[in-house]
């Protein structure tokens, strides 16, 4: 049971390069989140999803687009980088509970 | 909207002593109320959270955090802090027990504990 994983722990990229980041939970969660972190900001929440098929946004969402491909993945995409996405991005799972989860990070540059 | 405060950007305490974290928050209705510590490179990890009933509330780590409605806050105590517990602690405000898209997180403040 790895809990919520995260790939990859750290990227760099030039303005307008794309990638995605990927999450994974195991723990058979139905909601999944993703946040940025900013240095004196807290996290701020990019986009959501309340269970398999659905997504919605969240405080900050442009400049990125989502998908939730089952149950355990829930991806980000950065179709054209800026240096304002340089971040730490989180994402998290919440349980039955209302507990909520979250993997390791990923450390984010875009120069 | 809610809103989350926490007045101290960092603290520093020494080992063995006791430790309070502000958090203030603004919100219309009853909040749901979160406190997290992340650990430097790592993810947060949720330390206690307060819904509803007892206004004192135990968490793990041997953290404790009260509900004060009447002066909006929900301050985070620890009677005898130890070198582990250097790390970021967030405070956060929820609408919901299942709104979690709706919380807000507080800044952040970063403790340093002194040997």
């Amino acid at each position: 049971n790895a809990g919520v994983t995260q790939t990859p722990k750290f990227q760099v990229l030039k303005t307008g390069q794309s990638m995605t980041l990927q999450c994974a939970q195991d723990m058979n969660h139905n909601s999944m989140y993703w946040y940025r972190q900013d240095p004196g900001m807290g996290l701020r929440l990019i986009y959501y999803s309340a269970s398999e098929g659905t997504t919605d946004k969240g405080e900050v969402p442009n400049g990125y687009n989502v998908s939730r491909l089952n149950k355990r993945e829930f991806s980000l995409r950065l179709e054209s980088a800026a240096p304002s996405q340089t971040s730490v991005y989180f994402c998290a799972s919440i349980t039955v509970g209302n507990e909520q989860f979250f993997g390791p990070g990923t450390r984010l540059t875009v120069l | 909207a809610q809103s989350v405060t926490q007045p101290d950007i960092h603290i520093t305490v020494s080992e063995g002593a006791s430790l309070e974290l502000r958090c203030n928050y603004s919100y219309g209705a009853t909040p749901y109320l979160f406190w997290y510590v992340q650990s430097p490179g790592q993810g947060l990890q949720l330390l206690l959270k307060y819904f509803s009933g007892d206004t004192l509330v135990q968490g793990i780590k041997g953290f404790e955090a009260e509900f004060k409605r009447s002066q909006s806050s929900f301050n985070l105590r620890k009677p005898s802090v130890h070198w582990s517990d250097a790390a970021e602690y967030f405070c956060a405000v929820g609408a919901g027990k299942t709104s979690y898209d709706k919380v807000i997180f507080g800044p952040g403040t970063s403790l340093s504990v002194i040997p």
